[in-house]
């Protein structure tokens, strides 16, 4: 049963903290993708990666810090240098970046308040 | 830039209505477009997309045609359910600019 598995779904953090949020994915895509959701708004891409060991940064990733050292795995570490970290995060994967008709699919999410 | 403007929310329809939500891109060349739905607490599903004008993309009854010349891709159900009530995201992928760009999105709300 193919497909993206984000944990935890809750997640509170005390100001001052870095929390890591995870990503996997068994669709063997090569692109993933992290996007933050706050109410009213579009999503908002924060890191995106190609390919194991490259990603670059999206429209919002101050504050913000990513790995890829695997292709099933996409971490994304909150820091404490986010102003305004709560909010709904959903990361996605693709095929790949190089074709604009590949859909995107998403997790289920993880919302993160900051207490 | 790439910009998606959708129509402003939220909408209530009683059960068994049409429904239309708009939907206007601006963007450079040739985009892909699509149609997301969030339900709540979820992530998003695609719900149907398009890869060239003309194209119609379509799925559990709801229908969006590509419209270059008019820059729009608008989502449309002939007769809505309870079920469908949700948050609709219209977005765009243009070439050579490997993400996706979304619109605010609509609430829609069908009552029985």
């Amino acid at each position: 049963d193919g497909g993206i598995t984000q944990s935890p779904k809750y997640l509170f953090r005390k100001e001052g903290q870095n929390v890591t949020l995870s990503c996997e994915q068994n669709l063997n895509h090569d692109a993933m993708y992290w996007y933050r959701q706050d109410p009213g708004q579009g999503l908002r891409l924060i890191y995106y990666s190609q390919i194991v060991n490259d990603f670059q940064k999206g429209d919002i990733a101050e504050g913000y810090s990513v790995s890829r050292e695997k292709k099933e795995s996409f971490p994304l570490t909150v820091t404490s240098a986010q102003k305004n970290p709560t909010a709904f995060y959903l990361c996605a994967s693709s095929l790949s970046l190089a074709d604009n008709t590949d859909t995107q699919y998403f997790g289920p999410g993880t919302r993160l308040t900051v207490l | 830039g790439n910009s998606v403007t959708q129509m402003e929310g939220p909408v209530t329809l009683s059960e068994e209505a049409f429904l239309t939500i708009n939907c206007t891109y601006t963007a450079t060349g040739y985009p892909s477009l699509f149609w997301y739905v969030q339900y709540p607490g979820e992530g998003l599903q695609l719900l149907l997309k398009a890869t060239k004008a003309d194209d119609k993309g379509s799925n559990k009854g709801f229908e969006a045609t590509y419209r270059k010349e008019t820059t729009s891709f608008h989502l449309e159900k002939g007769s809505v359910q309870v079920s469908d009530s949700a948050v609709y995201f219209c977005a765009l992928v243009n070439f050579g600019n490997e993400k996706l760009t979304f619109g605010t999105g609509t609430r829609l709300t069908i009552i029985p």
